[in-house]
């Protein structure tokens, strides 16, 4: 099972909003950044969300990122058919062997 | 634009080692580190260390400590993931990421494409 929690899977119909939870502790999301990122079917994970709640170029306003205490968020708004992926959050864990980290995974399904 | 070209497909008999390439364009290459991340069929993320191209310093995460080696050729721009003692369990795709930040802002902001390490007998 992985360090950060999140659920396995969520849906919601075109148009909706949806969030994603991800949930730590203090060694990891409680004292770091968190990222967030998607990867579409069959290709490979791109970032969507750093630091929180910053989006690199490109990435529409549709999606946005928050954490308080040792959880975090991904909001997703306006879905579309073409935001059915699969969403990661990950962070540093700074724990004893400091590492990277990674929830298990959530897949979106838009109805 | 700024990308990472891994290496092709391996196959490779269980107890085997596998190299992996990781050729990164666009920006340079001693600036940022480089990760190593698998992913097996229908599986979540699993990070397996970091290396920093300056320096060659690295970092493995403890599951991988022992069995991986992470090294780089700045000449041509390129870091290789090694695997060694394979078996059936490290059947999986490879990805190599950009790590930016420092301390505890640490992210990944490009990533190659992936390479399918199968391990079979």
């Amino acid at each position: 099972q992985s360090v950060l929690t999140q659920p396995p899977s969520v849906s919601a119909a075109p148009g909706q909003k949806v969030t994603i939870s991800c949930s730590g502790s203090s060694s990891n999301i409680g004292n770091n950044y968190v990222s967030w990122y998607q990867q579409l079917p069959g290709t490979a994970p791109k970032l969507l969300i750093y630091e929180n709640n910053k989006r690199p170029s490109g990435i529409p306003d549709r999606f946005s990122g928050s954490k308080s205490g040792t959880s975090a968020t991904l909001g997703i708004t306006g879905l579309q058919t073409g935001d059915e992926a699969d969403y990661y959050c990950g962070t540093w864990d700074s724990s004893l062997s400091a590492h990277v980290v990674f929830g298990g995974g959530t897949k979106l399904t838009v109805l | 634009q700024v990308q990472l070209v891994q290496s092709g497909a391996e196959v490779k008999k269980p107890g085997a080692s596998v190299k992996v390439s990781c050729k990164a364009s666009g920006y340079t290459f001693t600036s940022y580190d480089i990760n190593w991340v698998r992913q097996a069929t229908g599986q979540g993320l699993e990070w397996m260390g970091w290396m920093n191209p300056n320096s060659g310093n690295t970092g493995y995460a403890q599951k991988f400590q022992g069995r991986v080696t992470m090294t780089r050729n700045t000449s041509i721009s390129t870091a290789y993931m090694e695997l060694s003692s394979l078996r059936s369990e490290d059947t999986a795709v490879y990805y190599c990421a950009r790590g930016r930040g420092s301390g505890n802002r640490y992210y990944m902001d490009v990533w190659g494409k992936g390479t399918t390490v199968t391990v079979s007998s």
